[in-house]
């Protein structure tokens, strides 16, 4: 079945260390997205890439650093440059309905907690 | 810029059914959606409508757009436990390519 796989789904850093979130998706999307979420909020954007090799800022995006070498997969890297890093990090990506809308498909989800 | 709002917090009883409201800003959006976030877990496609429609049913689910006050409701017939969730309403403006805005998501419990 096609999808969206996040990695690891729980994860514990201590202050200072970098850590890196997987995302890899085999629905032949070419846009991919980075969402944050914290407890009783909506998602807000980190990064966003609408195509290989080519990746842009989203409205939250200090503190992180991403890569997008291959169609398949973006790497998400939360930085000890982000002063508050725990949250539910949700990768998406975009395909085009029949109908035009832009549906996105999102991963299970990955929650990072700050020691 | 655009902006989508929506209420915290709706609480119904099982069997009743649930409206949840959406308001937004973007006269120019294309699409309009409805996702459902189960805890923990990623975001769900529910339903989607076109903006020159005022509504879309389907099956307990109902859509209706007011777009001339920019108000998106999802209405929820026979209200079961399992529709508890976190409910998304996202919008797609014309200029944004294919990003999408999103509220802050209305939390439905379900009470038996």
């Amino acid at each position: 079945d096609g999808g969206i796989t996040q990695s690891p789904k729980y994860l514990f850093r201590k202050e200072g260390q970098n850590v890196t979130l997987s995302c890899e998706q085999n629905l032949n999307h070419d846009a991919m997205y980075w969402y944050r979420q914290d407890p009783g909020q909506g998602l807000r954007l980190i990064y966003y890439s609408q195509i290989v090799n080519d990746f842009q800022k989203g409205d939250i995006a200090e503190g992180y650093s991403v890569s997008r070498e291959k169609k398949e997969s973006f790497p998400l890297t939360v930085t000890s440059a982000q002063k508050n890093p725990t949250a539910f990090y949700l990768c998406a990506s975009t395909g085009t309905a029949n109908s035009g809308a832009n549906v996105l498909t999102f991963g299970a989800g990955s929650r990072l907690t700050v020691l | 810029g655009e902006d989508v709002e929506q209420s915290l917090f709706l609480s119904v009883r099982e069997g009743d059914s649930s409206v949840i409201n959406c308001t937004y800003t973007d006269s120019s959006s294309t699409y309009l959606y409805w996702y459902k976030q189960e805890p923990g877990a990623g975001l769900q496609l529910l339903t989607y409508i076109f903006s020159n429609m005022d509504m879309k049913q389907d099956q307990r689910l109902t859509v209706l757009l007011n777009k001339k006050d920019k108000h998106l409701s999802l209405r929820i017939a026979d209200t079961q436990t399992g529709d508890s969730a976190i409910y998304f309403c996202a919008e797609s403006p014309n200029n944004a390519g294919n990003m999408l805005t999103f509220g802050g998501g209305t939390r439905l419990m379900v009470k038996p």
